[in-house]
């Protein structure tokens, strides 16, 4: 059981866009910034998002982020078939004292 | 070019040891916090350890406390994890990953799959 609760699929056609959440609570989402990771199949995971809202170089603009009170939401649009892969937020937690992440969204483009 | 790149991974039985390396390049390695995060099989991300930039603190996940032990040589620009008294449970892909902020990792090495089974 994940700290950050994320659903487990979503899916979308091509142009779409689609919106995966992560909720948190007062020690982690409600208190700290939350990072977006994405892991295409069979390789590593790569920074998407970070500090809630901003993207590194070389992440299109389709994707962004959001915070709001515990939750956070991460939005592609204009989906495109390499979309496809698994997204995790990850937050620090302060009860715990540690990085959290979410149980992982798996984004099907249909 | 950043990179990170793992090694030392392997099969092996419970109760056995490995330690994992790390080796940095393209940044200042001296300047930032390093983490293991690992992956099992078809499970999500699951942090492990971290070490400050000098080495002066080292943090666990409660789950490795008291067996794995994370170190760095910057003047290799290496990071390393120890791990003791291996588990099935701890069978994943050991990722190296440079904090940014908390919870701010980029970049991520390629991994590096350590199994332990009987």
């Amino acid at each position: 059981q994940s700290v950050l609760t994320q659903p487990p699929s979503a899916s979308g056609t091509p142009g779409q866009r689609v919106a995966i959440s992560c909720s948190g609570s007062s020690s982690n989402i409600g208190s700290y910034t939350v990072n977006w990771y994405q892991q295409l199949p069979g390789t590593a995971p790569k920074l998407l998002i970070y500090t809630n809202n901003q993207r590194p170089s070389g992440v299109p603009d389709r994707f962004s982020g959001s915070r709001a009170g515990t939750s956070a939401s991460l939005a592609i649009s204009g989906l495109q078939s390499e979309d496809e892969a698994d997204y995790y937020c990850a937050a620090w937690d302060d009860r715990l004292n540690v990085v959290v992440f979410g149980g992982g969204t798996k984004l099907t483009v249909l | 070019e950043v990179q990170l790149v793992e090694s030392g991974g392997g099969l092996l039985q419970p109760g056995g040891s490995l330690r994992l390396s790390c080796a940095a390049s393209g940044f200042t390695f001296s300047s930032y916090w390093m983490n293991w995060v690992r992956q099992a099989p078809g499970k999500g991300l699951v942090w492990v350890s971290r070490i400050k930039n000098d080495g002066s603190y080292t943090d666990y996940a409660d789950s490795v406390k008291g067996r794995f032990t994370i170190s760095r040589d910057n003047a290799k620009n290496t990071l390393y994890l120890q791990m003791n008294n291996l588990r099935v449970e701890d069978t994943a892909v050991y990722y190296c990953v440079t904090e940014r902020g908390r919870g701010w990792f980029d970049p991520w090495g390629q991994g590096t799959l350590v199994t332990v089974s009987s």
